[in-house]
């Protein structure tokens, strides 16, 4: 079965702050790799969504990468705003089944 | 913007009592799931449907979870009964088809005393 794993579990940086969230899963066998945010109380919405023949995807101030051969996966958020705090989870998708295996999660915190 | 309903929102229930999440998809999407998410953790799949028939129900608990999707729309996932473990928010999704980016209601938490 897959494993998820994300760290750090909670990051505080000021805004304004370049960050990096990571994930890294254990079976490079994936079909795609999603990141989602959720804020408190909240479903999941959808950030990028890499497929597995991509490196990275990139969505305004958000960046995303993939190396299936290391089983990683960054977030790169620029430019932080307070309205970027809320939690990232990342989520594969196998190439056989096709539900998603989700990380715990990093809780960002964003200082003004 | 198309979203992806669920309700209610929050529920209280003792152990032992039944309870039934409600959710109704964005329009014209085939594809819907059910999900657990326990404080703190990523969210599980419970069940996947593919129009009105189960593709996976692997992790769903059948001896006191049960999930439909009777006409292949909005989709009923039922509890009974309910037990102290089941506490959590639990979260549909849907998207065109498989292999395609999932749209995910709101959520409903449950709890339960």
């Amino acid at each position: 079965k897959q494993e998820v794993t994300q760290i750090p579990a909670a990051l505080s940086v000021p805004e304004g702050e370049n960050l990096v969230l990571n994930c890294s899963f254990t079976d490079s066998a994936i079909y795609n790799l999603q990141w989602f945010r959720q804020d408190p109380g909240k479903g999941l919405t959808s950030l990028l969504l890499i497929q597995s023949s991509q490196r990275e995807q990139t969505s305004g101030r958000l960046n995303a990468s993939l190396d299936k051969s290391s089983g990683r996966s960054t977030l790169y958020i620029a430019a932080s705003q307070p309205g970027d705090s809320a939690t990232y989870l990342c989520a594969s998708e196998g190439t056989g089944a096709n539900n998603l295996f989700f990380g715990t999660g990093t809780r960002l915190t964003v200082i003004p | 913007e198309a979203e992806v309903a669920q309700s209610p929102r929050y529920k209280i229930t003792e152990k032992s009592q039944a309870v039934a999440f409600w959710c109704d998809p964005i329009s014209g999407h085939a594809t819907l799931y059910w999900y657990r998410q326990i404080l703190g953790q990523g969210p599980e799949l419970l069940v996947q449907f593919q129009d009105e028939s189960v593709v996976d129900d692997s992790q769903l608990p059948k001896d006191r979870f049960s999930a439909e999707r009777l006409k292949g729309v909005d989709s009923t996932l039922k509890i009974q009964p309910a037990e102290l473990g089941d506490s959590a928010m639990y979260l549909c999704a849907s998207s065109p088809r498989t292999r395609n980016i999932q749209y995910f209601g709101a959520g409903t938490r449950l709890s339960v005393l």
